[in-house]
């Protein structure tokens, strides 16, 4: 069973579309998060869910809107795509929501913007 | 404010040679301290976390961080490299708050020659 599972792996699309892309977490954390990684490599926190509440919410477009209907989801679903939206998107866990909490992550949706 | 700076995008050893990345942190609150590793197309892993206590750190796979206040770096070694350690590195740090807001740096990619 796989802990942190994302649906798609790959996602291509035309600018101007909207899409959603899910996560499941099997692993009964609390906490949940959303990141971007660039085609540099670079990881950037977008949001973060501890029991279905906001708690991070970063200096991210509001075309990108989370949702989490249980503690065990968080989706994330992306209005009007743009060509700078490319990127590799992963969904993570964490057991809680303290700052030495280990992450779990998911294998990653790539997201291709045409 | 926290950051990380990882010295060296690439790095490359021979198999059976040392690994050392290195890891420099800045934070204004004690620090909790992580590296990840992310295999080809995989989400990230944690090899090993520093929070608190013994400053030197074990982690899987043979790897091992030391902390270092003094020089606000926590670099990852290991003593003999194997092909299989192939991947992408990142070091990230956390710390203070209540929310977890992980701070990558910007990863050391590490190529392992036979």
């Amino acid at each position: 069973d796989t802990a942190v599972s994302q649906t798609p792996k790959y996602l291509v699309t035309q600018m101007g579309n909207d899409k959603s892309i899910k996560c499941e977490q099997n692993l009964g954390h609390d906490t949940m998060y959303w990141y971007k990684q660039d085609s540099k490599k670079f990881l950037k926190i977008m949001f973060s869910y501890n029991n279905k509440e906001l708690i991070i919410n970063e200096t991210v477009p509001n075309r990108f809107s989370p949702k989490s209907p249980d503690k065990a989801h968080l989706n994330l679903h992306i209005n009007s795509l743009e060509l700078g939206d490319s990127a590799v998107y992963f969904c993570a866990s964490s057991p809680g929501q303290a700052g030495n909490e280990k992450l779990f992550f998911g294998s990653g949706t790539q997201l291709s913007v045409l | 404010a926290q950051s990380v700076t990882q010295l060296g995008s690439h790095v490359s050893v021979s198999e059976g040679a040392l690994v050392l990345l290195r890891c420099n942190y800045s934070s204004s609150v004690p620090p909790y301290l992580f590296w990840y590793v992310q295999y080809p197309n995989q989400g990230l892993q944690l090899l090993l976390k520093y929070t608190t206590g013994a400053t030197l750190v074990k982690g899987i796979n043979g790897f091992e961080a030391e902390f270092k206040k003094s020089e606000t770096s926590f670099h990852l070694t290991k003593p003999s490299a194997h092909m299989s350690d192939a991947a992408e590195y990142f070091c990230a740090v956390s710390g203070g708050g209540a929310t977890n807001k992980l701070i990558f740096g910007t990863g050391t990619l590490l190529a392992v020659q036979p």
